[in-house]
C-alpha cells in the first residue's frame, strides 16, 4: 500500500529535549516536506526537499532541521523544542514529474506537546 | 509569491442545506494547481480534488462540486444536501508548480442533523 509513515504520533516532551519525528514513504517520490498545522493559521511548510542531499526552507524554518540522506527518509529534528513548538505535524511527499499534478501525499500527523 | 484565501472561518448548517466554500488564491505563475483537501475531526488530511490552471471544467463528483473561475481567481468548493459526516476542517491550497503547497486557513463545517 503506498502510503506515507509517521513517528510516533503523538509525543509529549519537555523543553529542550532533543527529538525526531520520522517520516517515510514508500512510492519513490523524489520531493518529500514537513508542515506544521495550528488554529487559525493553517499549514504552514517548515523544510522540503526535491531529492536526496537537497533541502530548503519553507516559511516556518526556525528551530527545526532537516536531513534527506535516503529518498525514503526525511526526519525532522528539534535540537532544543520550545512550548511554542507545540502543534501537529505533517510530512508529505509528492513526485515531481511534470504531469504528476503535483499531488502530495500526507502521513497521518503527529501531535506534539512541548512542556 | 502565494497567497490562498479562505475568507469563511467556520460555516454552520443544518443537514441536508447546499453550502458553498470560498477559496481565492493569488499567483504570478500561469501554470499551477489547485486542491482541497478535507481535515476530519480525527486529524488526518484527505485529498479531494486537483484541478491544473488549463482546466476551467467544473467538476461534479456525487455531492460535491467545484467551480473553478480563473478570471477571478477563485476555486469554490459547494456540498450539496450536506450530511453530518461532512463536518471536518475544508483546506483549499494552491501548487504553483515546483511542488511547494500553501495552503488556505481552512473552513470548519459544522453540519448539525
Amino acid at each position: 500500500e503506498a502510503q506515507v509513515t509517521q513517528n510516533p504520533r503523538y509525543l509529549i516532551t519537555v523543553t529542550g529535549k532533543k527529538l525526531t519525528v520520522t517520516c517515510s514513504q514508500n512510492m519513490n517520490h523524489e520531493y518529500m516536506s514537513w508542515y506544521r498545522q495550528d488554529p487559525g493559521l493553517g499549514l504552514r511548510q517548515i523544510y522540503y526537499s526535491m531529492n536526496v542531499e537537497v533541502t530548503d526552507k519553507g516559511d516556518v524554518p526556525e528551530g527545526y532541521k532537516v536531513s534527506r540522506k535516503e529518498k525514503r527518509n526525511f526526519p525532522l529534528i528539534l535540537e532544543s523544542p520550545s512550548p511554542n513548538q507545540t502543534s501537529l505535524y505533517f510530512c508529505a511527499s509528492s513526485p515531481l514529474y511534470r504531469d504528476s499534478g503535483r499531488e502530495q501525499y500526507f502521513g497521518p500527523g503527529t501531535r506534539l506537546t512541548v512542556t | 509569491a502565494q497567497k490562498v484565501t479562505q475568507a469563511q472561518t467556520e460555516i454552520s448548517v443544518v443537514e441536508k442545506e447546499d453550502v458553498t466554500l470560498d477559496c481565492v488564491y493569488e499567483t504570478r505563475d500561469t501554470t499551477y494547481y489547485l486542491f482541497w483537501y478535507k481535515q476530519p475531526p480525527s486529524g488526518e488530511l484527505v485529498f479531494l480534488i486537483r484541478r491544473n490552471s488549463f482546466d476551467e471544467q467544473n467538476e461534479i463528483s456525487g455531492r460535491y462540486s467545484w467551480n473553478f473561475q480563473k478570471s477571478t481567481s477563485s476555486f469554490n468548493f459547494t456540498i450539496t444536501a450536506s450530511q453530518v459526516v461532512d463536518s471536518a476542517v475544508y483546506f483549499c491550497a494552491l501548487n504553483p508548480g515546483y511542488s511547494t503547497l500553501t495552503f488556505g486557513k481552512g473552513t470548519m463545517l459544522l453540519v448539525s442533523p
